[in-house]
């Protein structure tokens, strides 16, 4: 176990359901980050929050929506998908922005149909 | 965590060969390199670090080289085994980014 938790693990919605995926890290970690794994692109950063601040948002569509209440959670929002949006989306953590390593979580497998 | 349907570059080797995984970058300002291993249906795992300041590291049965001349690292596996069959990523960044650069990753396959 790396320390970064996710859940749920598999989730299937409609393009008109509402759900959230959920992260949380018992590293003491200051950083939390969402990444998207499809097939086209491996491993595409989304957004990044350092003292749960937003410091990154990689041009994502409003249709994920993230919140991070404080450094031990993350959530990511997500509402009126496509089936493009199918993915595996990991949640990982640092001990800062950037330049630390990062410790990831085993991701949610979403699929949209 | 599985890379199913990834169009990833494979490399297949027998079990106790030993593997050579490279990655190029292209950012001449990085100076912090890592690599990471996914298992199926796991996220990435860490397995070894290097800074600019270094050309070599060595861990557990692994070892990382850097050229910093011609913008290559490579991760080198002594022994392979069964258990090291994964999708490997290497990650970059530079002074003052906020975030890790990950390569596309190499799919390393196992033969008995």
């Amino acid at each position: 176990e790396t320390g970064v938790t996710q859940t749920p693990r598999h989730l299937v919605m409609g393009m008109t359901n509402k759900k959230s995926l959920k992260c949380e890290q018992h590293l003491g970690h200051n950083a939390m980050y969402w990444y998207k794994q499809s097939a086209k692109k491996p491993l595409e950063l989304m957004f990044v929050y350092n003292f749960k601040e937003q410091t990154e948002n990689n041009s994502v569509p409003s249709r994920f929506s993230p919140e991070c209440p404080n450094s031990s959670h993350l959530f990511l929002h997500l509402h009126t998908l496509q089936p493009e949006d199918s993915a595996l989306y990991l949640c990982a953590s640092s001990t800062s922005g950037g330049r630390y390593e990062q410790y990831f979580g085993p991701g949610t497998r979403l699929t949209v149909t | 965590g599985e890379s199913v349907g990834l169009h990833l570059p494979t490399l297949s080797v027998q079990e106790g060969d030993n593997s050579i995984i490279n990655c190029a970058y292209s950012n001449s300002a990085s100076d912090y390199f890592i690599w990471y291993k996914q298992e199926s249906g796991k996220g990435p795992q860490f397995i070894i670090d290097i800074r600019s300041n270094m050309d070599k590291r060595q861990g557990q049965r692994v070892t990382v080289l850097l050229n910093k001349t011609v913008k290559h690292l490579s991760l080198q596996i002594a022994a392979t085994q069964p258990g090291d069959s994964a999708v490997y990523f290497c990650a970059e960044t530079a002074q003052g980014a906020q975030k890790l650069v990950f390569g596309q990753g190499t799919r390393l396959t196992i033969n008995p």
